[in-house]
């Protein structure tokens, strides 16, 4: 079935660190992956995407990477700051008839330490 | 630009009850997806819809129902309340090509 793996559940790095989450899609079809940021009490905030036929996409310290052949893919935090600390949620358009829906990893929570 | 606004923000009802969620897209946003949170199961997908018509749906039973009205506003209705249908319930809409989903800020629903 529909499946998105994500690891690891929490990281904690240190101020200027880089940081990196990564996630295994289960439909070969997908065609589209997201990142969405969550703050407590906050709605989920997107922060990056890439479609299938783009194997990098770069914004400013955020950085994603796709691998269609291995379905996964990374997402890249350079120069963390402490604003950063939040949850981090992957996800997959499954299929290819773009109908909205999203199947999201289970999230990792990122922590900065000053 | 106004964002996807989501009413309201918390909301308490008793097992056996039913309620109502309201989502606002954002201006021009045909797509209206809704999403159930919680803890144990994470992010997951209740339906979609897309010019007022549900275009998907997930793997939920048929308690939980939406619409979408002709103003691209969106509500769920979930019926006959379960304690494990406690969640923050999230709506989130996009131009409906698949891509550039903005998320409201939920609504926290606890069922006692």
């Amino acid at each position: 079935g529909e499946n998105v793996e994500q690891h690891p559940s929490t990281l904690s790095v240190q101020e200027g660190d880089s940081a990196v989450i990564k996630c295994t899609y289960s439909d070969s079809a997908s065609n589209y992956f997201p990142w969405y940021k969550q703050e407590l009490g906050k709605g989920p905030q997107l922060i990056i995407d890439i479609r299938s036929n783009v194997g990098e996409k770069k914004d400013q310290r955020i950085a994603v990477t796709l691998n269609k052949t291995a379905k996964h893919f990374s997402l890249h935090i350079t120069e963390t700051q402490p604003e950063d600390s939040a949850v981090y949620f992957c996800a997959a358009s499954p299929g290819s008839s773009n109908t909205g829906k999203l199947i999201f990893g289970q999230g990792t929570t990122l922590q900065v330490k000053p | 630009k106004a964002g996807v606004t989501q009413t309201p923000r918390y909301l308490i009802k008793t097992r056996g009850q039913q309620v109502t969620l309201s989502c606002s897209p954002i201006s021009g946003h045909r797509s209206v997806s809704w999403y159930q949170q919680t803890p144990g199961q994470g992010l997951q997908f209740l339906f979609e819809y897309f010019s007022e018509t549900q275009r998907n749906k997930g793997n939920f039973p048929g308690r939980f129902s939406g619409r979408q009205f002709s103003n691209s506003r969106s509500e769920m209705n979930v019926s006959t309340l379960e304690l494990g249908d406690s969640a923050l319930y999230l709506c989130a809409s996009s131009p409906g090509q698949g891509s550039g989903y903005t998320f409201g800020s939920g609504t926290r629903l606890t069922v006692v």
